[in-house]
């Protein structure tokens, strides 16, 4: 299986921050990783695909980068509805896997 | 806009089984994979297994052995059953349309999610 490692698990931050989280692999996964927030009481929501793929009607502040084991999650100018936790998943290979989450807090 | 609703018991007593059905509006299931995930308290996310309109699936190896998602073409919908459940089983669970553009897949719609407890 592959191991998918996020950091921080948490992280406290303002709003206007710019907020950083990586997602590293255990073995290559090319570009098949994808970003997803979920905010409590809902079902998560996908930001990202293919690394850096933006889906539609997600606000052009939050950004992926990244290919092989190693993938950046970045949030410009941080709003108070982006506290939520948010996981990445490699769709490389099966069994498909999740991060453990990273929680953004308020500061 | 496709929507997904998740619905069963929300209760599950030890050794049972659980069943969940997924209705899925707004669009056909006889296109794309269907999927259940699950989310246990104060825990990650975890992949249970998804299938494919045609029936195909895929299983997460460690509930392999208890899981089975099927499709009901004719209801629109798809389904998840896993046996012989324990507390850890406990979460809530998701079902979610699994796409894909270029080989890249991912799970763009999500059900609003259902609470599964397993106690006595």
């Amino acid at each position: 299986d592959i191991q998918l490692t996020q950091s921080p698990s948490s992280l406290s931050a303002s709003v206007g921050d710019r907020v950083t989280i990586t997602c590293q692999a255990s073995q290559s996964i090319s570009g098949y990783l994808n970003w997803y927030q979920q905010k409590p009481g809902k079902a998560p929501n996908l930001l990202i695909s293919a690394a850096s793929i933006l889906q539609s009607g997600v606000p052009s502040r939050f950004g992926g980068s990244g290919s092989g084991t190693d993938f950046t999650l970045t949030i410009n100018n941080l709003q108070p509805e982006d506290f939520a936790t948010y996981y990445c998943q490699q769709s490389h290979s099966l069994p498909l896997t999740f991060g453990g989450g990273t929680k953004v807090e308020i500061k | 806009q496709v929507q997904l609703q998740e619905s069963g018991p929300g209760l599950v007593k030890p050794s049972d089984t659980l069943s969940l059905t997924c209705t899925v509006s707004g669009g056909s299931i006889s296109d794309y994979y269907w999927s259940w995930m699950r989310l246990p308290p104060g825990k990650g996310l975890e992949w249970i297994g998804y299938i494919h309109y045609s029936g195909s699936t895929s299983y997460s190896p460690s509930l392999q052995s208890r899981v089975t998602i099927s499709v009901d073409t004719s209801k629109n919908q798809f389904s998840l059953s896993l046996s012989s459940v324990t507390a850890a089983d406990t979460a809530v669970y998701y079902c979610a349309r699994r796409i894909t553009s270029g080989g890249y897949y991912r799970d763009d719609s999500w059900g609003q999610g259902t609470l599964v407890t397993v106690s006595s």
